[in-house]
């Protein structure tokens, strides 16, 4: 499987935009991007997938570089709400497996 | 509501009672999968359904068992609990893929505690 590589932490102030980096620089021309997040004494989210193009839906928005070897989740104002791990996936279209890694925790000030 | 359900959410047991973890969703969901989840080891995959009838084992499948007898349901039974298998447990499903297009949805989570 493909692997990504997230920064273990990042933290943000309420209402400012959170940006979270994913590299997956051995990605396969079939593999979906997909964002899922846990939030705390819950299961996992999904929150927003893509192949080359990027994507927005109500909860956020993900760029994906020209290369598909890096991509960014955009969370455009944080709230407290959005304090979770948040999981940058690879899945090959055909698959439905999800290989969670270790993702990047995100904590929200208020 | 389209939900996943899991019950019991929290267990406690002792090694060696057989006990089941059910899992149901309202979706009309082929896909359904378990998955596990350890500090430092993340979400593992224990078992996954593709269809009524069809099982097949994931990354950490000893131990457990699963049956998808209808669409909806999908158990998780341990024949003998040992404390190794102390975990979060998580069920899932999805609809059947079309063009790489789904989302999983996860229940809310089983907390199992085997002394």
């Amino acid at each position: 499987d493909a692997k990504t590589t997230q920064p273990n932490s990042m933290e943000s102030n309420e209402e400012e935009p959170v940006h979270l980096p994913c590299n997956h620089s051995t990605i396969s021309g079939t593999d979906y991007i997909h964002w899922y997040r846990q939030l705390p004494s819950q299961g996992p989210e999904y929150v927003i997938h893509g192949l080359t193009s990027n994507v927005n839906n109500r909860m956020a928005s993900l760029a994906i570089a020209e290369d598909r070897k890096s991509s960014t989740l955009i969370l455009h104002r944080a709230t407290l709400r959005d304090a979770a791990v948040y999981y940058c996936i690879l899945n090959p279209g055909n698959d439905y497996k999800l290989s969670f890694g270790a993702g990047t925790t995100v904590t929200v000030r208020a | 509501e389209a939900q996943v359900t899991q019950n019991p959410r929290y267990l406690i047991t002792v090694t060696g009672k057989k006990l089941t973890v059910t899992c149901s969703q309202n979706m009309n969901h082929e896909y359904m999968s378990w998955y596990r989840q350890d500090p430092g080891l993340g979400l593992r995959q224990i078992y996954y359904s593709m269809n009524v009838e069809v099982t097949d084992k994931g990354d950490v499948p000893e131990g457990y068992k699963v049956s998808r007898k209808e669409k909806r349901n999908f158990p998780l039974i341990l024949e003998s609990p040992s404390p190794n298998q102390t975990s979060l447990y998580f069920c899932a499903s999805s609809p059947r893929l079309a063009g790489g297009s789904y989302e999983q949805y996860f229940g809310p989570g089983t907390r199992l505690t085997v002394t």
